[in-house]
């Protein structure tokens, strides 16, 4: 079956630093990818999403690209900011499985201190 | 503020006890889901419905059941709750059946004991 693994947390960066979270994932069909962010108290919210090989996602400046070779939907951010601290979740759609089920990872837990 | 509203926020059950949680959105959405957030997991789709008068089982049914009252509202009954049911539960809606894009409420956090 589908599956989403990213990379275990917490992450602790300094305001300003750069932000790689890892996510990789396995699909029996050509999935679409998605990075999910939770804020504290709150639901979660679609931050990108990439739907074919090659794609780039970005939103608030953050980026991932589609890698197929790898099958590898990282996320990244050049500067982060205290507000960024919440939960980001890596996840997928597999149209395969049929469009109202998406495949989330375990979630990483940024922290962000000034 | 537009959106998903769940109720209640917290909610401390016994063992065997039941109760009913409650979601309503106000977005005119025809499609529904509740997902349960576990420690150190994803979401997980319980339900959903694909519009009013709808519903079907997600990855995680067992021990749930739930009712699509209207087209703003979704509940999620817990029938002789577990430990094992001891989650965050998000509700969510969409336009149509396309979680993506999905809204979700502030989530309700249910402690069985």
């Amino acid at each position: 079956g589908d599956s989403v693994t990213q990379m275990e947390g917490p992450v602790t960066l300094s305001e300003e630093a750069f932000l790689t979270i890892n996510c990789t994932y396995t699909a029996t069909g050509y999935p679409s990818l998605f990075w999910y962010v939770q804020y504290p108290g709150e639901g979660l919210q679609l931050l990108l999403k990439a739907t074919k090989a090659d794609d780039k996602g970005s939103n608030k400046g953050f980026e991932a690209t589609y890698r197929k070779e790898t099958t590898s939907f990282h996320l990244e951010k050049g500067s982060v900011q205290v507000s960024d601290s919440a939960v980001y979740f890596c996840a997928l759609s597999d149209s395969g499985a049929g469009s109202y089920q998406l495949t989330f990872g375990k979630g990483t837990k940024l922290s962000v201190i000034p | 503020n537009a959106g998903v509203t769940q109720t209640p926020k917290f909610q401390v059950l016994k063992t065997g006890q039941s109760m009913t949680l409650q979601c309503a959105q106000d977005m005119n959405h025809n499609s529904m889901y509740w997902y349960r957030q576990d420690p150190g997991m994803g979401l997980r789709l319980i339900y959903y419905s694909a519009s009013e008068g709808t519903t079907d089982k997600g990855e995680v049914p067992n021990g749930y059941n739930v009712s699509r009252l209207n087209k703003r509202e979704f509940s999620l009954r817990l029938e002789s709750a577990a430990p094992s049911q001891t989650s965050v539960y998000f509700c969510a809606s969409s336009e149509a059946l396309y979680p993506i894009l999905a809204f979700f409420g502030q989530g309700t956090r249910l402690t069985v004991v």
